[in-house]
């Protein structure tokens, strides 16, 4: 019973690397998302998709590009990483777009140098 | 705009406590509230959920009633344990159903 998996766990990059942070989900969930946590700021929303070719900007979607080519995929990629980067990143999914139930994958704990 | 506000943590209490983590809300219209719980090294889980005034949601011996007249959704617990020590989110549901968070509050239960 995977759920929401996220890899990896932790990564280090310098100042203008790109890559690509993962996340599959085995429950046919249609919507799917990623946040990320900052300390004292919470969960801010990054993108999210609504189904398989949809995707849409959340609150902090500057530096970030997803794409969904599968229901069960949907992997954020960072285009030129930034100190201001560093974070911790979540994915999550829901079986309805009205969110009553978000299923979290681990995390992603992302420094960029 | 929609928000949610948390109390400041870390709350530290000890073992069989009562517990109350404080959450206050502004939202247009009629928001679904949930608290979200983060153990240590994971991600987050729902714990309890509320959808129209007046419901209470519970789970594990956690309560939280939404009060429309207050803008409030208390977490509270009559009797804690160390096993509850955790990060604790409140949240709301904004436009376009997208949940807005609150900052999260870290509670510690010492033995």
């Amino acid at each position: 019973n995977a759920g929401v998996t996220q890899t990896p766990k932790f990564q280090v990059l310098k100042t203008g690397q790109s890559m690509t942070l993962q996340c599959a989900q085995d429950m046919n969930h249609e919507y799917m998302s990623w946040y990320r946590q900052d300390p004292g700021m919470g969960l801010r929303l990054i993108h999210y998709s609504v189904g398989a070719g949809i995707t849409d900007q959340g609150e902090v979607p500057n530096g970030y590009n997803v794409s969904r080519s599968t229901t069960e995929d949907f992997p954020l990629r960072l285009l030129s990483a930034a100190p201001s980067q560093t974070s911790v990143y979540f994915c999550a999914s829901s079986p309805q777009v009205t969110n009553e139930k978000l299923f979290f994958g681990s995390g992603t704990q992302l420094s960029v140098l | 705009g929609d928000s949610v506000t948390q109390m400041e943590g870390p709350v530290t209490l000890s073992e069989e406590a009562f517990l109350t983590i404080n959450c206050t809300y502004t939202a247009t219209g009629y928001p679904s509230l949930f608290w979200y719980v983060q153990y240590p090294g994971e991600g987050l889980q729902l714990l309890l959920k509320a959808t129209k005034a007046d419901d209470k949601g519970s789970n594990k011996g956690f309560e939280a009633t939404y009060r429309k007249e207050t803008t409030s959704f208390h977490l509270e617990k009559g009797s804690v344990q160390v096993s509850d020590s955790a990060v604790y989110f409140c949240a709301l549901t904004g436009g376009n159903y997208q949940l807005i968070w609150g900052a999260g509050t870290k509670l510690i239960i010492k033995p």
